[in-house]
């Protein structure tokens, strides 16, 4: 399976502000996409990042609060824009692999505390 | 409208005992079904999945037993370990229509295995 590394690992934000969290993948993949999972919560997929165009969101989320990136095969960023308290969840990043991208590889997620 | 119902929300276990997760899915048109670990401060690590042409697949203590008919299928851990504390996802996914790889999870079920 891939591996996936995320930074930050965690970070403490003021309200107002932004925070870019990248994604770096030891292989190349088709598939890259952004998770959230909110304190105690399940995951919710916030956007597929799309190598070389723009990344496809998920009913509830929009590019300008979750900029997303994908310059190539192995790299995302996802940012968290003009952060408030709500936005205080884990972020990861995931991948697809396996016939078809069925199987889907985690990192080990951003704790983001907006304060 | 939650498309993957998972139960119970916890689960306390003597060690060696049996665990048993259920979830319950509507969309007909899923047709992949991976449950994922997680550890507090990891992302989800993929445990074992199944697709719908079989009705069990076990891999070690970890079975996953589904129900086409009645959209239902569960996990068991046999002789449940302390080490096996964590919470549990499961999840479904659809390939239909050609559609990109989106997992949809259910809420989550904290294991608890006492010694």
């Amino acid at each position: 399976s891939a591996v996936i590394s995320q930074k930050p690992s965690r970070d403490i934000c003021q309200r107002g502000t932004s925070l870019t969290i990248q994604c770096q993948v030891d292989s190349q993949v088709t598939m890259m996409f952004w998770y959230r999972q909110q304190p105690g919560q399940s995951l919710t997929l916030i956007a597929t990042a799309n190598q070389g165009s723009e990344a496809t969101y998920e009913s509830g989320f929009v590019i300008d609060k979750f900029p997303i990136s994908r310059p190539n095969l192995t790299f995302s960023t996802l940012t968290v824009s003009n952060m408030s308290p709500e936005d205080s969840s884990i972020y990861l990043c995931s991948v697809g692999q396996g016939a078809g991208n069925t199987e889907a590889f985690f990192g080990q997620g951003t704790r983001l505390t907006v304060v | 409208q939650q498309q993957v119902k998972q139960s119970p929300q916890s689960l306390i276990v003597q060690k060696g005992g049996i665990s048993i997760i259920n979830c319950a899915y509507e969309n007909t048109a899923f047709d992949y079904f991976p449950w994922y670990q997680q550890f507090p401060g990891k992302g989800p690590a993929l445990l074992i999945a199944i697709r719908p042409d079989v009705s069990e697949k076990k891999e070690g203590r970890f079975t996953i037993s589904f129900n086409k008919s009645a959209k239902q299928f569960s996990l068991h851990i046999m002789d449940s370990q302390p080490g096996d504390s964590a919470t549990y996802f499961c999840a479904a996914s659809s390939h239909s229509g050609g559609s990109n790889y989106k997992l949809t999870f259910g809420k989550g079920t904290l294991l608890t295995v006492n010694p």
